[in-house]
């Protein structure tokens, strides 16, 4: 099976630009999250979904950060206007959830590494 | 709210070295408890899992017991590898009403010397 599928892997830009950063989810997964992940702050969830839907967006930085679900396959991370301090690994995550119960095991991409000039 | 707490790292061992990493959680309720390890240059894998109290997770030789009275999940490994070196993320499940998230620790570098 296909794990979580990001893209693109590495991304430089610079500082003003926007930068959208993609993710496929496992097929079947009802859960998609997004985390940064930089040395000074470590692993940071941003936002998370269930059935496309966003359940909690208080990780999300500041208002130049959006991030959307269309489908139960596809989620993009947007930053607009990004910035230096911007710059980190971008994780995608997806997660099962079985009938009425929770299965808590998230399965993460292999993350975007974003440079921001 | 739910919080981990893990051992500040870096960690370094000589290869065949016995391996503990604390953690230790702060919850309501009766969360699940994980282990993820990240290798350099990769995402988080899950490494082991324990669902309720008392459980042992295991995998590729490292074991953690959930411990609901000392509210810790320990990582240990008997004998560890050049291989084994990586971050070690300690996590909870925080289970709401209609989702469940993670919650992470800071997690721990561990460096094998040969």
């Amino acid at each position: 099976d296909a794990g979580v599928i990001q893209s693109p892997r590495h991304e430089v830009t610079e500082m003003g630009q926007e930068v959208t950063l993609r993710c496929k989810p496992i097929s079947g997964h009802n859960s998609l999250f997004w985390y940064r992940q930089t040395m000074m702050r470590g692993l940071e969830l941003l936002i998370y979904f269930n059935n496309n839907v966003p359940i909690d967006d208080s990780g999300m930085p500041e208002d130049r950060f959006s991030a959307k679900m269309p489908n139960a396959s596809f989620s993009t991370l947007k930053i607009q206007p990004s910035e230096p301090r911007d710059s980190a690994v971008y994780f995608c995550a997806s997660s099962p959830l079985a009938g009425d119960s929770f299965t808590d095991t998230q399965y993460f991409g292999p993350g975007t590494r974003l440079t921001v000039l | 709210g739910n919080s981990v707490t893990q051992m500040e790292g870096p960690v370094t061992l000589s290869e065949e070295a016995f391996l503990t990493i604390n953690c230790t959680y702060t919850a309501t309720g009766y969360p699940s408890l994980f282990w993820y390890v990240q290798y350099p240059g990769e995402g988080l894998q899950l490494l082991l899992k324990a669902t309720k109290a008392d459980d042992k997770g295991s995998n590729k030789g490292f074991e953690a017991t959930y411990r609901k009275e000392t509210t810790s999940f320990h990582l240990e490994k008997g004998s560890v590898q050049v291989s084994d070196s990586a971050v070690y993320f300690c996590a909870l499940s925080d289970r709401q009403s209609s989702a469940s998230k993670i919650i992470f620790g800071s997690g721990t570098r561990l460096s094998i010397r040969p």
